[in-house]
C-alpha cells in the first residue's frame, strides 16, 4: 500500500528557510519520479516542482526556481524540499505526489508552511 | 504555460443528479489530462488519467471524455461520497498546470 507522509512544515518568518520532507513506503521509491504541490488557503492546486526517478532530472515553477530545491535519498525512501527566501505568497499545504506515466497517482496529506512574521 | 480553466467553480446539486465539469486548455494538449477529487482538509485522489481512465477504485458512475482542448467529467448519479472539490490538470508539458477547480455542494 502506497504512504506519503509529509513533515516539517510549520511558522517561519519572511526570509527565512525550511526544509520539508516525504517518508514514502509501500513501494520501490527509487523507481518513481517524485512532485511537490502546493495549495494556499482555500484555492487551488499548484505545481512547485519534480524529480526524476534517478534525481538527474528536476524541473521548478518559474516562481520557485532559485529559491526552492528538491531532492531525494533513495537510501531513505524520502523526498526534500529546501524552501530558501521565503514569503508570505509560499504559505500553503505542501504535498508530495508520486508520478506515474506523468500523472500524479498518489498524494501524500500535506504538512501546512505558514510564512508570517 | 498551458491554462486551464474550469466551469462551473461551484455546483449545487442533489443525489441522484447528472453532474458536468467541464475543463478547457489554452492549447492543445492530446489525451493528457487528469482529474482529481479534494475532499475538505484531505489530500487529492486521482481519479480519471488519460482523459477518459478511471483508477480501480472509481466507481462507474464517473466517466471522463474529450481530447484537444475540450474535457468532460461527467457523474451520472451523484451519491452522498462525491460532494467534494474536482481539478483537473494537464500533463502534455511542464509546467503542470491544474484548473481553478469545480467545488460540487449539496442543494
Amino acid at each position: 500500500q502506497v504512504h506519503l507522509v509529509e513533515s516539517g512544515g510549520g511558522v517561519v518568518q519572511p526570509g527565512r528557510s525550511l526544509r520539508l520532507s516525504c517518508a514514502a513506503s509501500g513501494f520501490t521509491f527509487s523507481s518513481f519520479a517524485m512532485h511537490w504541490v502546493r495549495q494556499a488557503p482555500g484555492k487551488g492546486l499548484e505545481w512547485v516542482t519534480l524529480i526524476s526517478y534517478d534525481g538527474s532530472n528536476k524541473y521548478y515553477a518559474d516562481s520557485m526556481r532559485g529559491r526552492f530545491t528538491i531532492s531525494r535519498d533513495d537510501s531513505k525512501n524520502t523526498l526534500y524540499l529546501q524552501m530558501n527566501s521565503l514569503t508570505p505568497e509560499d504559505t500553503a499545504v505542501y504535498f508530495c505526489a508520486r508520478e506515474d506515466d506523468d500523472y500524479l497517482d498518489y498524494w501524500g496529506q500535506g504538512t501546512l508552511v505558514t510564512v508570517s512574521s | 504555460d498551458i491554462q486551464m480553466t474550469q466551469s462551473p467553480s461551484t455546483l449545487s446539486a442533489s443525489v441522484g443528479d447528472r453532474v458536468t465539469i467541464t475543463c478547457r486548455a489554452s492549447q492543445s494538449i492530446s489525451s493528457w489530462l487528469a482529474w482529481y477529487q479534494q475532499r475538505p482538509g484531505k489530500a487529492p485522489k486521482l481519479l480519471i488519467y488519460k482523459a477518459s481512465s478511471l483508477e480501480s477504485w472509481v466507481p462507474s458512475r464517473f466517466s471522463g471524455s474529450g481530447s484537444g482542448t475540450e474535457f468532460t467529467l461527467i457523474i451520472s448519479s451523484l451519491q452522498p461520497d462525491d460532494f467534494a472539490t474536482y481539478f483537473c490538470q494537464q500533463y502534455h508539458s511542464y509546467p503542470l498546470t491544474f484548473g481553478g477547480g469545480t467545488k460540487v455542494e449539496i442543494k
